[in-house]
């Protein structure tokens, strides 16, 4: 499975663009990208996964360069209901089945 | 439609006992697997099941073990509980065999199991 790195914390205003950027150096040529939201004492939420290029959805987009070597997840103009732990994870969602892999994930802190 | 429900919410046992937590998944998701979340930590796969049948395993030892049931729930059984257990217990479905593009996991809120 792909390692993953990402930034520890990252801390943003109401209102503003927040990129989260994950690196994947190595992801395999079936890895999909996948990124979770969690809020304290709930489960993990699923936000957004894509493969190549960009995904938009009500919520987030995911930008993908050509190398596919790291992904920007963008969240447009925060509130403080996003502060909130972002898990970046990478694989063969068929092969890896339901083990997904998690890091520490980032750390979002939106300030009035 | 309701979401993955888990039971109890919240849990106190001591040492040494023992403990089981419940899963609902989704309706007709036939997957579902279990993590460990230490605080401060990512969630730590444990077990998925599909179809009743044990589909993954992680690196817990042997105390961990679960079962899948007909109807898709599943029960997480934890033996000789010791502190280091200490952990949120989150339960995830998924339909098919497991999470695949546009079939992403869909987690619970998980049970606060507290070991004194």
């Amino acid at each position: 499975l792909a390692k993953t790195t990402q930034p520890i914390s990252m801390d943003s205003y109401e209102g503003q663009e927040v990129n989260i950027t994950c690196s994947h150096n190595n992801i395999a040529t079936n890895d999909y990208i996948t990124w979770y939201q969690q809020f304290p004492s709930q489960g993990p939420r699923f936000i957004i996964q894509g493969y190549k290029t960009k995904v938009t959805n009500e919520v987030a987009s995911l930008f993908i360069p050509a190398d596919r070597k790291s992904s920007t997840l963008s969240l447009p103009r925060v509130s403080l209901s996003d502060t909130a732990v972002y898990y970046c994870l990478v694989g063969d969602m068929e092969r890896i089945r339901n083990k997904l892999i998690f890091g520490a994930g980032t750390r979002l802190a939106v300030h009035p | 439609d309701a979401g993955v429900t888990q039971s109890p919410t919240h849990l106190i046992k001591t040492r040494g006992q023992q403990v089981t937590l419940r899963c609902s998944p989704i309706s007709g998701h036939k997957s579902v697997s279990w993590y460990q979340q230490v605080l401060g930590q990512g969630p730590q796969f444990i077990f998925q099941y599909y179809e009743k049948e044990e589909r993954g395993r992680g690196n817990f030892p042997d105390r961990f073990s679960a079962r899948q049931f007909p109807n898709y729930s599943s029960e997480l059984n934890v033996n000789a509980l010791l502190l280091g257990d200490s952990a949120l217990y989150l339960c995830a479905s998924s339909s098919g065999t497991g999470a695949s593009y546009n079939s992403p996991l869909h987690f619970g809120n998980g049970t606060r199991l507290t070991v004194t």
